[in-house]
């Protein structure tokens, strides 16, 4: 059964730094894009970017980029996203979802979701 | 990048027939999909490929695209139908994606 297990919930102070994760199963962890999706309270979805764990190549959103990193780790088949320092505006529901690979582009598994609460 | 715009809301009676549209350039060249999301749940794939159906959904739910427009159909919508549904699809670039800004679902 493919499953992508999420971190839990966090709440953190503005400044500081946080990495979630994403844990993959039942599948070929490196052959499969995971992305990530931002769900800010009582708001629509938001695509932030993805990444290919074979080989890391990564596609950012250009509204995300330089604010936050996404990575993956192979050995323990862990995708991430991590921010450097947290703004409150950060505060959201994050979703990693994996693309499918059968050529055509959507996202056919979902995370739980991680509660983000960014307050000083 | 791109823009996908949809509806706020909509409503439909018990058992009759609603559309929902997505409107955005790059749909005239990629495909869509659309996600139903419940309240308090992670998004699940309804539609894929503009009108492809994942096992599991029901054949109530169909998809269509017709230039820079795609559509989700509920025939004889249930109680279960009411949710959030978001269209998603490449941007113009064709490296990046991007979901519609969502539509309420209610079902009266």
């Amino acid at each position: 059964e493919v499953q992508l297990v999420q971190s839990g919930t966090e709440v953190k102070r503005p400044g500081e730094s946080l990495k979630i994760s994403c844990k993959a199963s039942g599948y070929s962890f490196a052959s499969y894009w995971i992305g990530w999706v931002r769900q800010m309270p009582g708001r629509g979805l938001e695509w932030m970017g993805l990444i290919f764990p074979g080989d890391s190549d990564t596609r950012y959103n250009p509204s995300f980029q330089g604010h936050v990193t996404i990575s993956a780790d192979k050995s323990i088949t862990t995708a991430y996203l991590q921010w450097r320092s947290l703004k409150a505006s950060d505060t959201a529901m994050y979703y990693c979802a994996r693309r499918d690979t059968s050529g055509w582009y959507y996202f056919d598994q979902w995370g739980q979701g991680t509660l983000l609460t960014v307050s000083s | 990048s791109s823009e996908l715009t949809q509806d706020p809301a909509v409503s439909v009676a018990l058992g009759q027939t609603v559309r929902i549209t997505c409107q955005g350039d790059s749909l005239r060249n990629h495909d869509a999909s659309w996600y139903q999301q419940k309240p308090g749940q992670a998004p699940v794939v309804v539609i894929y490929g503009n009108n492809k159906r994942p096992s599991g959904i029901p054949d109530r739910i169909s998809g269509s695209s017709s230039g820079n427009t795609a559509s989700l159909t509920i025939t004889g919508a249930q109680a279960e139908d009411e949710a959030d549904y978001y269209c998603n699809a490449r941007d113009n670039s064709g490296y990046q994606f991007v979901f519609g800004t969502g539509t309420k679902v209610t079902v009266l």
